[in-house]
């Protein structure tokens, strides 16, 4: 079983509002991350955990918060975001962060109104 | 500054015709080069890990190769159901995992 399950599907919310993204794994994956992604574009790599540690941050403003409550689930909490983060944020998660592929879940598409 | 590049943007082939799509890297210690597959506002779906120059990976119509510099994925007598668009992705010596700018594939029956 390869699957990463994002929740939800579809969000729209508005600039003042507080929202998170959900991202589960259960293939004992020791590394997860986010990805955003605009159309027509490549994914952009935003965190990364590992050991449920933050590793990486890739300059992503403060109105992105990841959180990594346990090794099986990620979240990103959002507050103030801005038309322009409207995107598909993807999680993936894979074994470790040396050699080993990462798995994607579906995606949520958010929009910011 | 490490950089991964794909070739062609774009791609129509008629379906039964073979091609190649191109994937060229500068990366500072390469450690595992992956290639995806992507439907419209889908997630990535893996395809192939390839981690040393000469090394060859098959799947179905796919055959995807590795040298020092590029990678290439082979689609041979591709179906329609082979459009998408194919990434691939570099792992590098700072543990990131960053994407190139994609193929996007249009198979016509």
């Amino acid at each position: 079983d390869t699957e990463v399950t994002q929740t939800p599907k579809h969000l729209v919310m508005g600039m003042t509002n507080k929202k998170s993204l959900k991202c589960e794994q259960h293939m004992g994956h020791r590394a997860m991350y986010w990805y955003k992604q605009k159309a027509k574009k490549p994914p952009e790599l935003m965190f990364v955990y590992s050991y449920e540690k933050l590793s990486i941050n890739e300059s992503v403003p403060s109105r992105f918060s990841p959180e990594c409550p346990n090794s099986s689930l990620l979240n990103l909490h959002l507050h103030a975001l801005q038309p322009e983060d409207s995107a598909l944020y993807l999680c993936a998660s894979s074994q470790g962060l040396v050699n080993t592929e990462a798995f994607f879940g579906q995606g949520t598409r958010l929009t910011v109104v | 500054e490490d950089q991964v590049t794909q070739s062609p943007e774009a791609l129509r082939l008629q379906e039964g015709e073979s091609s190649s799509l191109n994937c060229s890297y500068t990366v500072s210690g390469l450690r595992g080069l992956f290639w995806y597959r992507q439907d419209p506002g889908k997630g990535p779906e893996f395809l192939f890990t390839l981690y040393s120059a000469g090394e060859e990976k098959e799947k179905e119509r796919l055959k995807a190769t590795l040298t020092k510099k590029e990678s290439f994925l082979h689609i041979t007598a591709p179906k329609p159901e082979d459009s998408a668009t194919y990434l691939c992705a570099v792992r590098t010596g700072a543990n990131n995992l960053f994407f190139g700018t994609g193929t996007r594939l249009t198979v016509i029956p």
